[in-house]
């Protein structure tokens, strides 16, 4: 595609409910970045994937949050029995090669609410 | 770990004022730095970015110097547009690392 895109833009959960958000980076880059995106705030690291392969994911704040990426391409990013804190937006991008030699281009982001 | 802290907002300035958006950075090693930029509704785009110490970054008339006596890399233009209103966010990535530490944005308002 022309860009990375985000799906859903908007999602709202109940407390407790499980997310999932999806992902699908531009055809051909290797690697693929989750960040977690609090109101005023820039964006977090969450998790980096190299084709299929989850090298990092020191960021993610619990084990409650799982991501995948099982072909290398599409990544999913899962949230179990969702809390008012998870509310953020989530932003995945992608490059080439690792974002510190190469740009990374974002995702519009899906914006999550728990209420 | 590395961070960065750059200059609180929001902005507000009137068209062709001139813009500074102050930026540094505490990071191992030499980090390659960045901006970018959110237009509004838009996701996050590449501004312009500097690898190496005295490395000048610049595009759509913008530009920082990487300064690493001062660990700044601070955001200039001459004379800025409506269409210059967004969010701008200094990044930094630690040598070797593809994670990206963000500051916290600048919110820029340009007034006709």
């Amino acid at each position: 595609g022309a860009g990375v895109s985000q799906s859903p833009r908007y999602k709202v959960a109940k407390r407790g409910q499980d997310v999932a958000l999806r992902c699908d980076p531009i055809s051909g880059h290797v690697s693929l970045f989750w960040y977690q995106q609090a109101l005023g705030q820039g964006p977090e690291f969450l998790t980096y994937f190299q084709n299929e392969a989850q090298l990092d994911k020191s960021g993610l704040p619990s084990d409650r949050f799982f991501a995948e990426r099982p072909e290398g391409s599409v990544s999913t990013l899962k949230i179990q029995r969702t809390q008012q804190e998870d509310s953020a937006v989530y932003l995945c991008a992608s490059s080439l090669g690792g974002a510190g030699y190469t740009e990374a281009f974002f995702g519009q982001g899906t914006r999550l609410t728990v209420v | 770990g590395d961070s960065v802290t750059q200059m609180e907002g929001p902005v507000t300035l009137s068209e062709e004022a001139f813009l500074t958006i102050n930026c540094t950075y505490t990071a191992t090693g030499y980090p390659s730095l960045f901006w970018y930029v959110q237009y509004p509704g838009e996701g996050l785009q590449l501004l312009l970015k500097a690898t190496k110490a005295d490395d000048k970054g610049s595009n759509k008339g913008f530009e920082a110097t990487y300064r690493k006596e001062t660990t700044s890399f601070h955001l200039e233009k001459g004379s800025v547009q409506v269409s210059d209103s967004a969010v701008y966010f200094c990044v930094a990535a630690g040598a070797g690392s593809y994670q990206l530490t963000f500051g916290k944005g600048t919110k820029l308002s340009v007034i006709p």
